[in-house]
């Protein structure tokens, strides 16, 4: 089942601007991690911030999370053309037998014009 | 070498063929993941493997068979599927979690299969 929902689902700029993108969860998470798609490609991991961190930073990537109101939000600052993808945030919960699964919000496809 | 490599990159299938689909990771890593991803839809996992063994099953129609040969190496049997099982199919691997604390997982680049 899903669990992450990003907003908004889509988010088109300008070249240099800012993209801030927001995820809402709905059960208690370990980490939660950030992923980009490129169109019709595998994923890359961005950037993971686990359950007892706020903040966090990777280059141009801002990452915060705030479990009391389970929600995360990801900035990536001084936009590129090359920015254009999917971005999903996905939380990672335990499943049993020492497992963890990602549950993937549904997206937010981000348009970068140049 | 941080590369999850996925063949074929495309198939194209009857509802009676059998094909299977490939992916393979060299940093190793113990737990490897099938995910089944539509258009403009996130991933959906499928299967979990853990150390060579199936840990989580999503409530897959058997017609997906998952197979681990080895720590490096895990397959996806397919026989019978329908036109909707036409997706994305993205394998991707992670290092096991230590102390509760899961990792990012490395995905391949998919394979996109198209039932007739």
């Amino acid at each position: 089942s899903q669990q992450g929902e990003e907003d908004p689902q889509a988010l088109s700029i300008q070249e240099g601007e800012n993209a801030t993108m927001n995820c809402s969860y709905k059960t208690s998470i370990n980490n939660l991690q950030w992923y980009r798609q490129n169109s019709g490609r595998g994923l890359v991991h961005l950037i993971l911030i686990r359950s007892n961190e706020r903040e966090k930073h990777s280059g141009r990537l801002r990452v915060t999370l705030d479990t009391s109101k389970k929600s995360s939000s990801l900035l990536i600052t001084a936009s590129r053309a090359a920015d254009t993808a999917s971005y999903f945030c996905a939380t990672a919960s335990p499943s049993g037998a020492g497992s963890y699964q990602l549950t993937f919000g549904k997206g937010t496809k981000l348009s970068v014009i140049p | 070498d941080t590369e999850v490599t996925q063949t074929p990159k495309h198939l194209v299938m009857g509802m009676t063929n059998k094909k299977s689909l490939k992916c393979e990771q060299h940093m190793g890593h113990r737990a490897m993941y099938w995910y089944k991803q539509k258009a403009k839809k996130p991933p959906e996992l499928m299967f979990v493997y853990s150390y060579e063994k199936l840990s989580i099953n999503e409530s897959v129609p058997s017609r997906f068979s998952p197979e681990c040969p080895n720590s490096s190496l895990l397959n996806l049997h397919l026989h019978a599927l329908q036109p909707e099982d036409s997706a994305l199919y993205l394998c991707a691997s992670s290092q096991e979690p230590r102390s509760g604390s899961p990792y990012e997982q490395y995905f391949g680049p998919g394979t996109r299969l198209t039932v007739t």
